[in-house]
């Protein structure tokens, strides 16, 4: 069975800084996606980064990075510049690219970003 | 931009009561889901739809919980006798196609909170 675990249950970041995210999963899978998903104070899940297991190269979405180590079975978030409106709940999630629709998330990690 | 919504934000409800959760998925997707979440756990999957049948559920989903799309454009979670341990917010969320490549979008949740 697959499980992720985020072992931040908080963390704050002072403005303009970078904060960066733990991931972790376990899977006997080879082919997989991962996915950063945000959840702002109040609003829905949103998608803030995802991975392709089978791509080496480590996404990238704007001040979003990630720091994917397939053999470490490892998928951090890394957040730059940070903004006031980076405060939320963040979920790290995977899903196995086979015969199921069904994503597997963390615990989550809320993060504060202070002024 | 699209968004997946869900009514009510929060039901307030007696124990062993029917309740009726509601969702609008984005317009031109296919692929339905309900996650929840109690209270500082995980989110957990429940239920996948897609063709008016369900495609895939978890054994949390077990007879006192149904699905239906209803009509063209609501698709709902019913669960016949709640219980305490139902109190949890319940996330719809859709996704255009099939297959675990395919980002699943998340609505803002219904508190469901069982007296």
């Amino acid at each position: 069975a697959q499980t992720v675990t985020q072992s931040q249950p908080e963390m704050s970041v002072q403005e303009a800084e970078t904060v960066t995210l733990s991931c972790t999963y376990d899977t006997s899978e080879n082919n997989y996606y991962l996915f950063w998903y945000k959840q702002p104070p109040s609003r829905q899940m949103i998608l803030v980064i995802r991975q392709e297991a089978y791509k080496q190269q480590n996404a990238t979405e704007n001040r979003f990075s990630v720091n994917f180590q397939k053999a470490a079975k490892s998928f951090s978030l890394k957040i730059s510049d940070s903004q006031l409106g980076d405060t939320a709940m963040y979920f790290c999630a995977f899903i196995r690219d086979s015969g199921t629709y069904k994503y597997i998330f963390g615990t989550g990690t809320r993060l504060k970003v202070l002024a | 931009e699209p968004e997946v919504t869900q009514t009510p934000s929060h039901q307030v409800t007696q124990m062993g009561q029917e309740v009726i959760l509601r969702c609008v998925p984005i317009s031109n997707h296919l692929y339905f889901y309900w996650y929840r979440q109690i209270l500082g756990q995980k989110v957990e999957f429940l239920v996948s739809f897609y063709n008016n049948e369900i495609s895939e559920k978890s054994e949390i989903f077990d007879d006192q919980f149904s699905v239906e799309r209803p009509d063209g454009s609501n698709f709902t979670l019913k669960i016949r006798s709640t219980k305490l341990e139902d109190s949890a917010m319940y996330f719809c969320a859709s996704s255009e196609s099939s297959g675990s490549a395919d980002t699943q979008y998340f609505g803002p949740g219904t508190r469901l909170t069982v007296l």
